[in-house]
C-alpha cells in the first residue's frame, strides 16, 4: 500500500517568508508526527497528533511554528517568517493505533536563503 | 547529558565482518527501542524494534537490550557494502514521541 507522502520534496524560500509543508499519512494511521533533521544531526521532535486529542506541541521551537491536521488525516506544518536556522529536512511519520512503529515519509528539504 | 547517545563514527568494518552499533539512554522509564537505517539523502527506515531484555534476531540483524545498564545495541552479521548508512537509535518513553540519537555512520569496506 501507499506509504507516507510529503510535499513539496524541496523548498527554497527567502528569509521572512512563510512556508507550508504537507504530509499525507498512511491510510488508517491515527497518529502523525513531525520531526526536523538538521544536516548531520538526529531527528528533533516537533509535534504529535493522535486522533481527535489535543496535539502535543512540546517540541515546537518557537511560536513561528504551527501545525494542523484536518479530518484526522492530512497535516500541514506552517513556518512563519522563516529564518536561516529553519533550514533542515522536515520529516513526517505516521503510526497505526496500538502499534509502536513509526513509518517515515521522504521528507521536505527546506532551504531558507 | 543527551537523552539518547550514540557514537557518531564513522565505524569502518570490512565486508563480511560483524558490525556492532551501540546506544545508551538516560530515561529508565523507556519502554521501546528502535533501530532505523538512513541512507544519505533518504528518510529513516525501520530495521528492528525490541521491548524486552535480551536478544532479538531478524536475519543478519540482532538487537540487544539491557535495561539495567540502559543500553541497546545492533549487531549486523556478514556486513555488506549496502549496509553502509547512518544507523539511528530511537527510544520510546511513553511520551508518545520517539527520542532519537544523532546516529552512527557505518562504512563497510569491500
Amino acid at each position: 500500500g501507499a506509504g507516507v507522502s510529503q510535499s513539496p520534496s524541496n523548498k527554497v524560500t527567502e528569509k521572512g517568508k512563510d512556508v507550508e509543508l504537507r504530509c499525507d499519512p498512511i491510510s488508517g494511521h491515527t497518529a502523525l508526527y513531525w520531526y526536523r533533521q538538521s544536516l548531520g544531526q538526529g531527528l528533533e521532535f516537533l509535534i504529535y497528533f493522535q486522533g481527535n486529542s489535543a496535539p502535543d506541541k512540546s517540541g515546537l521551537p518557537s511560536d513561528r511554528f504551527s501545525a494542523e491536521r484536518t479530518g484526522g488525516s492530512v497535516s500541514t506544518l506552517t513556518i512563519q517568517r522563516t529564518q536561516q536556522e529553519d533550514s533542515a529536512v522536515y520529516l513526517c511519520a505516521s503510526r497505526d493505533r496500538g502499534q509502536e512503529t513509526q513509518y517515515f515519509g521522504p521528507g521536505t528539504r527546506l532551504l531558507v536563503l | 547529558q543527551k537523552e539518547v547517545e550514540q557514537n557518531s563514527g564513522p565505524l569502518s568494518v570490512p565486508e563480511g565482518a560483524i558490525a556492532s552499533l551501540n546506544c545508551t539512554y538516560s530515561d529508565r522509564g523507556s519502554q521501546s527501542f528502535f533501530w532505523y537505517r538512513q541512507y544519505s539523502g533518504k528518510s529513516p527506515e525501520l530495521i528492528m524494534f525490541i521491548y524486552s531484555n535480551g536478544d532479538k534476531e531478524d536475519g543478519r540483524f540482532t538487537a540487544q537490550l539491557n535495561k539495567a545498564s540502559q543500553y541497546v545495541s545492533l549487531l549486523i552479521r556478514d556486513s555488506q557494502p549496502s549496509d553502509s548508512a547512518t544507523y539511528l537509535c530511537a527510544v520510546g518513553t511513553g511520551r508518545r514521541a520517539l527520542t532519537f540519537g544523532s546516529g552512527t555512520r557505518l562504512q563497510v569496506q569491500p
